[in-house]
C-alpha cells in the first residue's frame, strides 16, 4: 500500500522567503507528526496532530513556523522569512493512533536549503 | 526530560561480523516505549522494532535481535552475520505515557558501515 508521501522532494529558497512543505499520510492514519533532521541538532519533534487538532506543538522552534491539517489527512509546515538555520530535512510521519502503541512510518522527507 | 543516547557515532565491520549497537535511555515514566529505525542512504526512515517497558523478553527477528535490560535501561541491537545491505544509520527512540506523550525522542544515530 502507499506510504507516507511529502512534497516537494528538495526545496532550494533564498533567506527571508515563505516555503510550504505537505505531508500526505498513509490512509486512515489518524496521528501525523512532523520532525526536523539537521546535522547539529539530530532529529527533532516538532508538532503532532490527532485529527486535524495539534495537541502538541512544543518542538516548533519560533512563530515563523506553523502548520496545519485539513480534513483529518493531508497537512502543511509553513516556514515563514526563511532563516539559513532552517536548512534541514523535515520528515513527516503517520500512525494509526496518536497512541504510545503505535508505531510511526516516516515519508521521504523535504530537504530544505535556505541560499 | 527524556534522553536517548547512543554514544557509538560511527561503527566499521566487515561482511558476516556481528555488530551491536548501544542505546541507553533515561525516562521517568513508569510505562514507556523503545523503538529502533533504520536510515539507509536513501534517507527514508524504516521501523525496525517497538518494545514495551513492561515486556523484558528479548526478541530475534533473522538477524536481527534486541536486548532490552530495564535495570541499565539499556536496549541494545545485534546484527549476526552482518550484510553490505546493512549499512544505515540507525536510531534508537523513546516514546513516553506523560502528557500528549506520542512524540519520539531519538538518538543521535549510530552509522554503520558494513564492507566486503
Amino acid at each position: 500500500g502507499a506510504g507516507v508521501s511529502q512534497s516537494p522532494s528538495n526545496k532550494v529558497t533564498e533567506k527571508g522567503k515563505d516555503v510550504e512543505l505537505r505531508c500526505d499520510p498513509i490512509s486512515g492514519h489518524t496521528a501525523l507528526y512532523w520532525y526536523r533532521q539537521s546535522l547539529g541538532q539530530g532529529l527533532e519533534f516538532l508538532i503532532y496532530f490527532q485529527g486535524n487538532s495539534a495537541p502538541d506543538k512544543s518542538g516548533l522552534p519560533s512563530d515563523r513556523f506553523s502548520a496545519e491539517r485539513t480534513g483529518g489527512s493531508v497537512s502543511t509546515l509553513t516556514i515563514q522569512r526563511t532563516q539559513q538555520e532552517d536548512s534541514a530535512v523535515y520528515l513527516c510521519a503517520s500512525s494509526l493512533d496518536g497512541g504510545q502503541t503505535y508505531e510511526q512510518y516516516f515519508g521521504p522527507g523535504t530537504r530544505l536549503t535556505v541560499t | 526530560a527524556q534522553k536517548v543516547t547512543q554514544a557509538q557515532t560511527e561503527i566499521s565491520v566487515v561482511e558476516k561480523e556481528d555488530v551491536t549497537l548501544d542505546c541507553v535511555y533515561e525516562t521517568r515514566d513508569t510505562t514507556y516505549y523503545l523503538f529502533w529505525y533504520k536510515q539507509p542512504p536513501s534517507g527514508e526512515l524504516v521501523f525496525l522494532i517497538r518494545r514495551n517497558s513492561f515486556d523484558e523478553q528479548n526478541e530475534i527477528s533473522g538477524r536481527y535481535s534486541w536486548n532490552f535490560q530495564k535495570s541499565t535501561s539499556s536496549f541494545n541491537f545485534t546484527i549476526t552475520a552482518s550484510q553490505v545491505v546493512d549499512s544505515a544509520v540507525y536510531f534508537c527512540a523513546l516514546r513516553g505515557n506523560t502528557g500528549t506523550a506520542s512524540k519520539l525522542t531519538f538518538g543521535t544515530g549510530t552509522r554503520l558501515q558494513v564492507t566486503l
